[in-house]
């Protein structure tokens, strides 16, 4: 069954604590994005990556770090110098550029 | 500067009625725009999209209208169904990036039975 795997659904952390955010795909998309979503802000991009082993930033990437060591998997870490860390995090993909990007199901991450 | 904009945050509509989600854009390099639906705490599924070589794109219930010239498009819905009940984002590929999607704010939907 085809699609993008994001886990866990929910995640609990306490104030401080470094969180890593898992995302796979086995669509064999070469482009991959990490998407925060906030209450009447939208969808802004976090990091995205066109092939392995490379990554850019987005418009928000301070507080941020990804890694793209295989083209199925681009997990996002939020560190503890996110200032706002609580939100509902979505990750993408696509297959190339140009084309749509497919999304999985978020994690709503709350911090405490 | 938000380049792609939603400026209705909601909608609401009578079930068996057209609605009409509509989208501005800043960027001129914007080539290529996309609708995704949103359900709360779900991811965004795609809807529908049109290249800029095009003014109108069809799929079923769904159109999209684009208007270079005004940098606007439209999403129409027809006929509305319940279902149809969800947050709708505009979303536009291009400028300078083809692979960095910018969004909207959002318009949420709301169908009347």
């Amino acid at each position: 069954d085809g699609g993008i795997t994001q886990s866990p659904k929910y995640l609990f952390r306490k104030e401080g604590q470094n969180v890593t955010l898992s995302c796979e795909q086995n669509l064999n998309h070469d482009a991959m994005y990490w998407y925060r979503q906030d209450p009447g802000q939208g969808l802004r991009l976090i990091y995205y990556s066109q092939i392995v082993n490379d990554f850019q930033k987005g418009d928000i990437a301070e507080g941020y770090s990804v890694s793209r060591e295989k083209k199925e998997s681009f997990p996002l870490t939020v560190t503890s110098a996110q200032k706002n860390p609580t939100a509902f995090y979505l990750c993408a993909s696509s297959i190339q550029a140009n084309t749509e990007a497919f999304f999985g199901q978020g994690t709503r991450l709350t911090v405490v | 500067d938000q380049q792609v904009k939603q400026n209705s945050p909601s909608l609401s509509v009578q079930e068996g009625r057209i609605s009409i989600l509509n989208c501005d854009y800043t960027n001129s390099m914007f080539d290529y725009f996309l609708w995704y639906k949103k359900y709360p705490a779900e991811g965004p599924t795609f809807l529908i999209s049109i290249s800029s070589i095009k003014d109108k794109n069809e799929d079923g219930r769904f159109t999209v209208f684009l208007n270079k010239s005004a940098k606007h498009l439209s999403l129409h819905i027809v006929p509305s169904q319940p279902g149809d009940s969800a947050v709708y984002f505009c979303a536009a590929l291009g400028g300078g990036s083809n692979y960095k999607l910018t969004f909207g704010k959002g318009t949420l939907l709301t169908v009347n039975p």
